[in-house]
């Protein structure tokens, strides 16, 4: 089975400063790979998701996100943060040929400071 | 197009009452699943659908029960509340290009 880890439960960075909230997956074969964000109180929104080719995937809000299959990461990045981007990041994984309906990460919270 | 809905958004419950969490989908999505979310837990599956008549367990189905009549719905059950329970519902239905979540359901039992 398919599972998710992100070793940050919170990060801290300033407003304009650049971002990388971490993700690594354990699957055997070439995952689905998604980053969701949550506002307080909301639910989930898509972000961004790799399937294939590029492994550099472009999202909205101004994320990216990039698949490296040696070191089974999925990293999201932003270059300047903004303070309307405090949230919840959860990344999660799917397996080909299943349910398409992925395992969840613990999610980082993000705080941002003016 | 209101996508996915969920009601109601606050419910109190008592330990043993039982209730429905509704939940529909307007995408004409087969897939569809249930989470529950908990404080630094993430999201975790409690049942999932995969077509009209169709479910599974995820990761914690225990105490919930669910059913799929028809494409557009997707409630679930609390057969006998525990205190356990107490957690944020989300209902999602799936694409192959992601998943779209409801509001959620914040449930309190006491």
């Amino acid at each position: 089975a398919q599972s998710v880890t992100q070793p940050d439960i919170h990060i801290t960075v300033s407003e304009g400063a650049s971002l990388e909230l971490r993700c690594n997956y354990s699957y055997g074969a070439t995952p689905y790979l998604f980053w969701y964000v949550q506002s307080p109180g909301q639910g989930l929104q898509l972000l961004l998701k790799y399937f294939s080719g590029d492994t550099l995937v472009q999202g909205i809000k101004g994320f990216e996100a990039e698949f490296k299959r040696s070191q089974s990461s999925f990293n999201l990045r932003k270059p300047s943060v903004h303070w309307s981007d405090a949230a919840e990041y959860f990344c999660a994984v799917g397996t080909s040929g299943g349910s398409y309906i992925p395992t969840f990460g613990r999610g980082t919270s993000l705080i941002v400071h003016p | 197009n209101a996508g996915v809905t969920q009601t109601p958004k606050f419910q109190v419950l008592k330990t043993g009452q039982s209730m429905t969490l509704q939940c529909a989908q307007d995408m004409n999505h087969e897939y569809m699943s249930w989470y529950r979310q908990d404080p630094g837990m993430g999201l975790r599956l409690i049942h999932y659908s995969v077509g009209a008549g169709i479910t599974d367990q995820g990761e914690v189905p225990n105490g919930y029960n669910v059913s799929r009549s028809t494409t557009e719905d997707f409630p679930l059950r609390l057969l006998s509340a525990a205190p356990s329970q107490t957690s944020v519902y989300f209902c999602a239905s799936t694409a192959m290009g992601g998943q779209y979540f409801g509001p959620g359901t914040r449930l309190t039992v006491t």
